[in-house]
């Protein structure tokens, strides 16, 4: 298996920019969550879906942020407008839910610069 | 809510050295409790895991054991390599009480030197 996918994997926009992140779980997993790390505040959950249906989004900043998953294989993450701020590595992350735990599975990650 | 507590970092040491990252969790159900570790320039890995009190997770020298009379899930190592150097973080995730979530403890910076 190929692992978790992100793309692309470097993104320098400038504020106002809209950006679009994207990512392709493991195939067969069922849960998909998106996270945002930074020096200043570590590893925060910005929202998580399970069976493509959002579930939480109590992590996501402010409504310039949104995440669709529209199937099973395909999420994306949107900034609209973006500004410097929010300059991290966005990870997506997918696992398989069982009744006993979880294990996830991150991808690569993308470095977001917003000039 | 459920949470996690680990050492503050960096931690600094010499090859050959043992390693001790503490991690306690406050939890209202019966978690799984995890080791993550997050390399330069990727995202983290799944390092090692216990799913019920008692149980020692295992994996690459690495070892913690599920303590829930101290609440506690302490990595050790006990001898370690330039290669080790790393984020490390503790976790833990409940379905029954915590939905699908996984709760990250802020990560403990580990520098190895030859």
């Amino acid at each position: 298996d190929a692992g978790v996918i992100q793309s692309p994997r470097h993104e320098v926009t400038e504020m106002g920019q809209e950006v679009t992140l994207r990512c392709k779980p493991i195939s067969g997993h069922n849960s998909l969550f998106w996270y945002r790390q930074t020096m200043m505040r570590g590893l925060e959950l910005l929202i998580y879906f399970n069976n493509n249906v959002p579930i939480d989004d109590s992590g996501m900043p402010e409504d310039r942020f949104s995440a669709k998953m529209p199937n099973a294989s395909f999420s994306t993450l949107k900034i609209q407008p973006s500004e410097p701020r929010d300059s991290a590595v966005y990870f997506c992350a997918s696992s398989l839910m069982t009744q006993s735990y979880n294990e996830q599975f991150f991808g690569p990650g993308t470095r977001l610069t917003v000039l | 809510g459920d949470s996690v507590t680990q050492m503050e970092g960096p931690v600094t040491l010499s090859e050959e050295a043992f390693l001790t990252i503490n991690c306690t969790y406050t939890a209202t159900g019966y978690p799984s409790l995890f080791w993550y570790v997050q390399y330069p320039g990727e995202g983290l890995q799944l390092l090692l895991k216990a799913t019920k009190a008692d149980d020692k997770g295992s994996n690459k020298g690495f070892e913690a054991t599920y303590r829930k009379e101290t609440t506690s899930f302490h990595l050790e190592k006990g001898s370690v390599q330039v290669s080790d150097s790393a984020v490390y973080f503790c976790a833990l995730s409940d379905h029954r009480t915590g939905g699908f979530k996984t709760i990250f403890g802020a990560g403990t910076r580990l520098f190895v030197k030859a």
